[in-house]
């Protein structure tokens, strides 16, 4: 069974602060990993995506992804309060065209 | 900034009806994909779909689905029989490469099935 792990919070961190975003997996053959963030009656948005195993950054946002240990996170350096949705972790396991998805944390930034 | 765009907003049918959801995909994009997401529950794909067939279905997508590109720019999900089950956002989404590449989401249909 393939499958997306997330906590699914909320989780809340003071402006400014930053908020940490993980996500587990459980195909160790997955290729690639996306980071959507999602509000409320909302469509997803893409945030960031990673491939290669380290760190990613742009912007506010690092992804982090750890493929031996199966794990990727999404980091959110001085948080605002628009930052405040559900994040949603996707990841395309064995297929070309399928993503699996996590049932979404969501963050709270309190002012 | 392009996007893809949906329509309607909102369906509301009563079961047994057919209903077509309608997605405009990015211009340049070649792959296209149909998602859906029951209020409260995880985002479950149903279908991708590159040039003119369908790539990959989901066991979700059944005999009462299907996907059509009618023309050079709509990209459409025919339910046939609709279930009370089936009420749930539908997304439209595509990308410009397959799976490995970010996939870009429509605003959504919310399908109410009553």
């Amino acid at each position: 069974q393939k499958e997306v792990e997330q906590n699914s919070g909320p989780l809340s961190v003071p402006e400014g602060a930053i908020a940490s975003l993980n996500c587990t997996y459980s195909d160790r053959g997955s290729q690639s990993f996306f980071w959507y963030r999602q509000y409320s009656g909302k469509s997803p948005e893409l945030i960031m995506f990673i491939y290669s195993n380290g760190d990613k950054e742009d912007g506010r946002f690092t992804a982090q992804l750890n493929k031996a240990s199966q794990y990727v996170s999404l980091l959110i350096r001085d948080s605002q309060p628009s930052d405040s949705a559900t994040y949603l972790c996707a990841v395309n396991m064995d297929s070309n065209y399928q993503l699996i998805w996590g049932a979404g944390t969501k963050l709270i930034i309190k002012p | 900034e392009p996007e893809v765009t949906q329509t309607p907003s909102h369906q509301v049918t009563q079961m047994g009806q057919e209903v077509i959801l309608r997605c405009v995909p990015i211009s340049n994009h070649l792959y296209f994909y149909w998602y859906r997401q029951i209020l409260g529950q995880k985002v479950e794909f149903l279908v991708s779909f590159y040039n003119n067939e369908i790539s990959e279905k989901s066991e979700i997508f059944d005999d009462q689905f299907s996907v059509e590109r009618p023309d050079g720019s709509n990209f459409t999900l025919k339910i046939r029989s609709t279930k009370l089950e089936d009420s749930a956002m539908y997304f439209c989404a595509s990308s410009d490469a397959g799976g490995n590449t970010e996939a870009f989401f429509g605003q959504g249909t919310r399908l109410t099935v009553v």
